[in-house]
């Protein structure tokens, strides 16, 4: 089975960095993907990690460790355009379906 | 130009009808999918189709039908809906069934 946590709601403020926290218990493991979903619109992908480390793209990083079953999304230079739910999906290495977390959404205030 | 379109994009019905709700990209990608949401925030794939082939098929009630006429088209037909099927409906696309999901806007299923 698979059990994806992270946190239900993160308040941050506008300039600042947030640290998006992902815990997942899986039989197996082939990639752990973090998407973007504005209230009411499509989730959108942001970034990739099957091996241990950081992923930077821009003012988003993602960390992956494999041996802890735990990954991060941090976000930099908070904009008010980045309040979102961030939503954590590890994929199956048996048929690649993706399991996602409940997500987290973010909340930046000026 | 849409990657993936979906329509409708809202849906009101009454219990007991049948339903589509249709899907297109014009990635040029190989593997579709659908996936629901529900009103928990959710997301929980249904059905996966690669090279129009079902790859992946949830445990979802028989009232759940995809079917993929080609490569680029991926429909959901539900039969005699229920209230526990209102839910937002999302159809993705990926390049293949290991690269990233790229998402339709969503349908949103109401029964009423």
């Amino acid at each position: 089975g698979q059990n994806i946590d992270q946190p239900t709601e993160m308040t941050a403020t506008e300039g600042a960095i947030v640290q998006i926290n992902c815990t997942y218990q899986t039989s197996g493991f082939n990639g752990l993907f973090w998407y973007q979903q504005h209230a009411g619109e499509a989730p959108t992908f942001l970034s990739y990690n099957v091996l241990d480390g950081l992923e930077e793209k821009g003012r988003f990083s993602s960390f992956l460790s494999r041996s802890k079953g735990y990954s991060y999304l941090l976000l930099k230079e908070l904009q008010m355009k980045d309040s979102a739910s961030y939503l954590c999906a590890v994929r199956d290495p048996n048929d690649y379906k993706l399991s996602f977390g409940a997500g987290t959404t973010v909340t930046v205030r000026a | 130009d849409t990657a993936v379109s979906q329509t409708p994009k809202y849906l009101v019905t009454q219990m007991g009808n049948d339903k589509s709700i249709k899907c297109e990209q014009n990635l040029g990608h190989d593997t579709m999918y659908w996936y629901k949401q529900d009103s928990k925030k959710f997301l929980k794939i249904m059905f996966s189709y690669n090279n129009k082939e079902l790859i992946i098929n949830e445990t979802v009630p028989n009232r759940f039908s995809p079917k993929s006429p080609d490569k680029a088209h991926l429909n959901l037909h539900i039969n005699s809906l229920e209230l526990g099927d209102s839910a937002v409906y999302f159809c993705a696309s990926s390049q293949d069934p290991k690269a990233e999901a790229f998402f339709g806007q969503g349908t949103r299923l109401t029964v009423v």
